[in-house]
């Protein structure tokens, strides 16, 4: 168990649709990072958090975005979904933000499907 | 610029063999170098990693071999074991960019018994 927790576990959903993906962090890291994997598209960067402020932003789509909340929580909000969105959403969260300064954990995944 | 090329996509060894998976990158900004190891259904796990400013890091069984001038490494696993079959992943990343992990296109190891 990393410690990092993501809900929910799986998610089916129809074209059209929004919704919401949760991530609680590490107690005590402050840096949240949102990955999609996918079969042809592997793992890929969408977008990280450092205590609050966006830091860094990969390859993600105007209708996802995300937030990281004073609790340090953070949310990743998917709006009008399509087939190809189906993906594992991993959350990781690192101590830091500097690059091999800290170790990003990786939570179990939230699974989208979208029908 | 910003890709992490992978391969083999698959392997398969005996129990007690040494699978080799290679990296290869182009952005020479990166400057910290992971190794995931995820199992179905579970999130990718670090496994070990290693800075440019050395050839070699050994942890366990696990070992990352580093050329800088060509810009490659890989991970050797000694010994492997029935276990160790999952899927691998390098990565790089670079502290301009925030420590965003760029991923290879994963490794699907299998060890027989």
């Amino acid at each position: 168990d990393s410690g990092v927790t993501q809900t929910p576990k799986h998610l089916i959903t129809a074209t059209g649709q929004r919704v919401t993906l949760r991530c609680s962090p590490r107690s005590g890291d402050l840096s949240v990072y949102w990955y999609q994997q996918s079969l042809d598209q592997g793992l890929q960067f969408l977008i990280q958090y450092y205590n609050g402020e966006e830091r860094a932003k990969g390859n993600i789509l105007e209708r996802f975005s995300a937030q990281q909340f004073p609790d340090l929580h953070s949310e990743l909000n998917l709006s009008s979904l399509e087939l190809g969105d189906s993906a594992l959403y991993f959350c990781a969260s690192s101590v830091t933000w500097a690059s091999g300064l800290g170790e990003q954990f990786f939570g179990p995944g939230t699974r989208l499907t979208v029908l | 610029q910003q890709q992490v090329k992978q391969s083999p996509q698959s392997l398969i060894v005996q129990k007690g063999g040494i699978p080799i998976i290679n990296c290869a990158y182009e952005n020479t900004a990166f400057d910290y170098f992971p190794w995931y190891q995820q199992f179905p259904g579970k999130g990718p796990a670090l496994l070990i990693a290693i800075r440019p400013d050395v050839s070699e890091k050994k942890e366990g069984r696990f070992t990352i071999s580093f050329n800088k001038s060509a810009k490659q490494f890989s991970l050797h696993i000694m010994d492997s074991q029935p276990g160790d079959s999952a899927t691998y992943f390098c990565a790089a990343s670079t502290e301009t960019s925030g420590s965003r992990l760029t991923f290879g296109e994963g490794t699907q190891l299998t060890v027989n018994p």
